[in-house]
């Protein structure tokens, strides 16, 4: 089945350390997107791409990078620079909006980083 | 910045009944308007969307009302049903061909039977 896949659900670091997302999509979706979502205060970007070998910054990209070296994935990296890194980490991907479609997002079941 | 105001943060209501959630924007570029879903563990899925020329847009037990002078908007669900909690996210999106969404802070909903 076609669809947006992140690994690990569920994931555990200690301070000062790295660690990176996995993101991978089959919908051959040029645009993909890492949110954060925390409760209260809805999702917030990171970072997006939309288009192999380019990606920009979202609203709250501080402390963390991505990649986007294939058009099926998308890899998020959570560095120790990252103040506040506890949070649920959405990917998303994307055809571009258009006269025919809304540009819907489709998001992946999320990863869960605990930062002890 | 807040540039999607949602509300209320939570909301209870008895099956059957029609909850109402509001959310208001600034910025008037915003040029499409989606509602999002998302069940307990797992990612947000569009529920429906509407752009700012159409006043109403009904999709199943699901309304839009869109009030663009009041640069407000809002969810109804007609006939409310347990399975419909969940939390809900509005959200906008700046015209000019790119797809950044802007979301809401999201409402929790619970319906009980």
């Amino acid at each position: 089945d076609g669809g947006i896949t992140q690994s690990p659900k569920y994931l555990f670091r200690k301070e000062g350390q790295n660690v990176t997302l996995s993101c991978e999509q089959n919908l051959n979706h040029d645009a993909m997107y890492w949110y954060r979502q925390d409760p209260g205060q809805g999702l917030r970007l990171i970072y997006y791409s939309q288009i192999v070998n380019d990606f920009q910054k979202g609203d709250i990209a501080e402390g963390y990078s991505v990649s986007r070296e294939k058009k099926e994935s998308f890899p998020l990296t959570v560095t120790s620079a990252q103040k506040n890194p506890t949070a649920f980490y959405l990917c998303a991907s994307s055809i571009p909006p258009g006269r025919k479609n809304t540009g819907e997002l489709f998001f992946g079941e999320g990863s869960r980083l605990t930062v002890l | 910045q807040q540039q999607v105001k949602q509300s209320p943060q939570s909301l209870i209501v008895q099956k059957g009944g029609i909850p109402i959630i509001n959310c208001a924007y600034e910025n008037t570029a915003f040029d499409y308007f989606p509602w999002y879903q998302q069940f307990p563990g797992k990612g947000p899925a569009l529920l429906i969307a509407i752009r700012p020329d159409v006043s109403e847009k009904k999709e199943g037990r699901f309304t839009i009302s869109f009030n663009k002078s009041a640069k407000q908007f809002s969810l109804h669900i007609m006939d409310s049903q347990p399975g419909d909690s969940a939390t809900y996210f509005c959200a906008a999106r700046l015209g000019g061909g790119g797809n950044k969404l802007t979301f809401g802070t999201g409402t929790q909903l619970k319906v009980e039977l």
